[in-house]
């Protein structure tokens, strides 16, 4: 079976652009969630889609939106880009929305984002 | 807020030997999960072994093992017989039991020398 898929692997944009990331999750899994990792961190939760609905929320600002489509896919939209949005973009995939060890979050290989 | 603090930046250890990646966290929850993943530098996170904060077995899998001091809030991953494909960066992550978003630490970057 294929893991969490993430389109696409790279990508530049200049500063005040827009960017979409793609993400599909392991076939069966509901759940989809957005980290952000910047260069020398750890993830940090961006959001989560349960059922295409919006489960979770880090703290990011508006400019960043995502929406889960009927067959579980995700898409993070970031408007107005700044040269701090620079980062690799993880989508997890999971089978429900949480609260039991065997929710395991299974991730992608990430987009990477370089803002010019 | 949940913390997770990972102190050591880089660790080394010698192919079949044995490290120990230090990771601590702060929370006010009783019912937790905690995690090591490891990402090399395909950048994929992988999951490298879980615990339930309300099992006191410490959890293992195959050469991996954890140390889990839940009044000390320490969560240490221990590797036995390092192989070279273990060299990458182990994150330390925490969730609570009642969501999904998980807390990292800053990630330990781990060399296995021949």
């Amino acid at each position: 079976d294929a893991g969490v898929t993430q389109s696409p692997t790279h990508l530049i944009k200049t500063r005040g652009q827009h960017v979409t990331l793609r993400c599909s999750p392991i076939s069966g899994h509901k759940s989809v969630s957005w980290y952000q990792q910047v260069l020398g961190q750890g993830p940090q939760f961006i959001f989560q889609y349960y059922e295409k609905e919006e489960r979770g929320r880090g703290n990011f600002p508006d400019r960043f939106s995502a929406r889960q489509f009927p067959n579980y896919s995700s898409e993070l939209n970031v408007n107005a880009l700044l040269l701090g949005d620079s980062a690799l973009y993880l989508c997890a995939s999971s089978l429900g929305r949480g609260g039991t060890a065997k929710n395991i979050q299974y991730f992608g290989a990430g987009t990477r984002l370089s803002v010019l | 807020a949940q913390t997770v603090t990972q102190s050591q930046p880089e660790m080394s250890v010698q192919e079949a030997e044995t490290v120990t990646l230090s990771c601590t966290y702060d929370t006010s929850e009783s019912d937790y999960y905690l995690f090591w993943y490891k990402q090399p530098p395909s950048r994929q996170m992988i999951l490298v072994i879980r615990q339930e904060a309300y099992k006191q077995q410490n959890a293992t899998e195959n050469r991996f093992s954890v140390n889990f001091q839940k009044a000390a809030k320490s969560f240490s991953l221990k590797i036995s017989d390092s192989q070279l494909g273990d060299a990458a960066m182990y994150f330390c992550a925490y969730r609570s039991a009642g969501n999904n978003d998980m807390r990292f630490g800053a990630g330990t970057r781990l060399t296995v020398k021949p």
